[in-house]
């Protein structure tokens, strides 16, 4: 089942503050954050694991919510090179299996 | 330490044809990754590999198959190609697979199906 964002595409000027949502019909182990730019191959941002461990990126925030199957990633003080689109992925059952993403362009 | 290449990076073939990617992971890395992505569908999961053996599947028709070798390395084939398989393929490794740990994704195999 593909975890839903939220939302799809979003606007920001240099400074501004977003928030990605990633949603799931079922329980999770994980919740994974991708970032891809134009042209380029995804990147890793983040792991949030069951239980409240995370792994990532320093400037980037991200939580989880288990009960809910939640996961939302805050991207505070945005500079130019957030620009791309944002990838959630989710896992069960040790599969990962992505979102549509969330097109992010920011402005100077 | 050499990221994860692909190859080759572009390719056009005619439709009924069948072609096979090949993808080298980071060294070290056991698992290897495939995904589909198309404009609008996102990073679609094909399979994973690990350690020579399929562990898991995505909703794809068994035209599409792979396989690892010893050295961690992988194919990916499709045959029968059709107009719809068109896409950017690519691969990602991880450590020990992609659950609780890292991808790091290939540049893609960029595919037009003619």
């Amino acid at each position: 089942q593909q975890p839903v964002q939220s939302p799809q595409a979003v606007i920001l000027r240099e400074g501004e503050d977003a928030v990605i949502n990633c949603s799931s019909s079922k329980a999770l182990y994980s919740v994974h954050w991708y970032r891809q730019k134009h042209g380029e191959a995804p990147v890793f941002l983040m792991i949030l694991l069951k239980g409240g461990e995370q792994k990532g990126h320093e400037k980037i925030s991200a939580s989880f919510n288990e009960k809910k199957q939640q996961s939302s990633l805050y991207l505070t003080a945005s500079q130019l090179s957030y620009s791309g689109t944002y990838f959630c992925g989710t896992d069960f059952t040790d599969k990962l299996i992505f979102g549509t993403g969330t097109r992010l362009q920011v402005f100077p | 330490k050499a990221g994860v290449t692909q190859t080759p990076r572009y390719l056009i073939k005619t439709r009924g044809q069948q072609v096979t990617l090949s993808c080298s992971p980071i060294s070290g890395h056991r698992s290897v990754s495939w995904y589909q992505q198309t404009p609008g569908q996102g990073l679609q999961f094909l399979f994973e590999y690990f350690s020579e053996t399929q562990r898991n599947k995505g909703n794809f028709p068994g035209r599409f198959s792979g396989r690892q070798f010893s050295n961690s390395r992988s194919e990916m084939n499709v045959s029968t190609l059709e107009l719809g398989d068109s896409a950017l393929y690519l691969c990602a490794s991880s450590l020990v697979g992609q659950g609780a740990y890292e991808q790091y994704f290939g540049p893609g195999t960029r595919l037009t199906v003619t």
